[in-house]
């Protein structure tokens, strides 16, 4: 089944404590990307990634990082997250130059 | 810089009955995919249906159509024959034509639909 999945789905964490977020995609898509929901402003691009070891700034980047090192896995990296940065965060993939996305399930972070 | 609206933060209709979203964007270009996503509580991004800004004719999916108007930059989202399992969020969607594949979406801040039985 074409998908992609996101790890972990709920995460409750402190002010600090550096955490990953999975996201991985079996289709060969060349480009993956990272958006964050937040209410009252829908979803927005943190950071994208155009093909492996190709990655670039989004429209909220501050405070995220990311890594491309096989085709099928786009990491979200928080090193020293924030409360600010509770929100609902979306991994997505698709071909280049193709428009239909496919998003993953999302992930629900709360940082306290 | 494009930007999508959505002014209508809820919406209500009763089931069977046929409820308009309303979405407005600014952009530039003249090339471009609008898409209108669907978010149930299980917080899955669903996509509803799209329209390549070239295409005159509108979309539809089934009981889902759009009103794509050009120059006013408006592409409204027309749910007939409403069912409870339409109840969601609904997002508008921007994505640019070319960009060498940029594949960047830009979104509204959301519509909520209640569906009233």
């Amino acid at each position: 089944e074409a998908q992609v999945t996101q790890n972990p789905r709920y995460l409750i964490t402190v002010t600090g404590k550096k955490l990953t977020v999975t996201c991985s995609q079996n289709m060969n898509h060349e480009y993956m990307s990272w958006y964050r929901q937040d209410p009252g402003l829908g979803l927005r691009q943190i950071y994208y990634s155009m093909n492996v070891e190709v990655t670039d700034k989004g429209d909220v980047p501050e405070g995220y990082k990311v890594s491309r090192k096989e085709k099928r896995n786009f990491p979200l990296i928080l090193e020293s997250p924030s409360p600010n940065q509770t929100s609902l965060y979306f991994c997505a993939s698709s071909l280049v130059g193709v428009d239909t996305q496919y998003f993953g399930p999302g992930t629900r972070l709360t940082v306290l | 810089a494009q930007t999508v609206t959505q002014s209508q933060p809820e919406m209500s209709v009763q089931e069977a009955e046929t409820v308009t979203l309303s979405c407005t964007y600014d952009t530039s270009e003249s090339d471009y995919y609008l898409f209108w996503y669907k978010q149930p509580p299980s917080r899955q991004m669903i996509l509803v249906i799209r329209q390549e800004a070239y295409k005159q004719q509108n979309a539809t999916e089934n009981r889902f159509s759009v009103n794509f108007q050009k120059a006013a930059k408006s592409f409204s989202l027309k749910i007939s024959d409403s069912q409870l399992g339409d109840a969601a969020m609904y997002f508008c969607a921007y994505r640019s034509f070319g960009s060498g594949g940029y594949n960047k979406l830009i979104f509204g801040a959301g519509t909520r639909l209640a569906v009233h039985p």
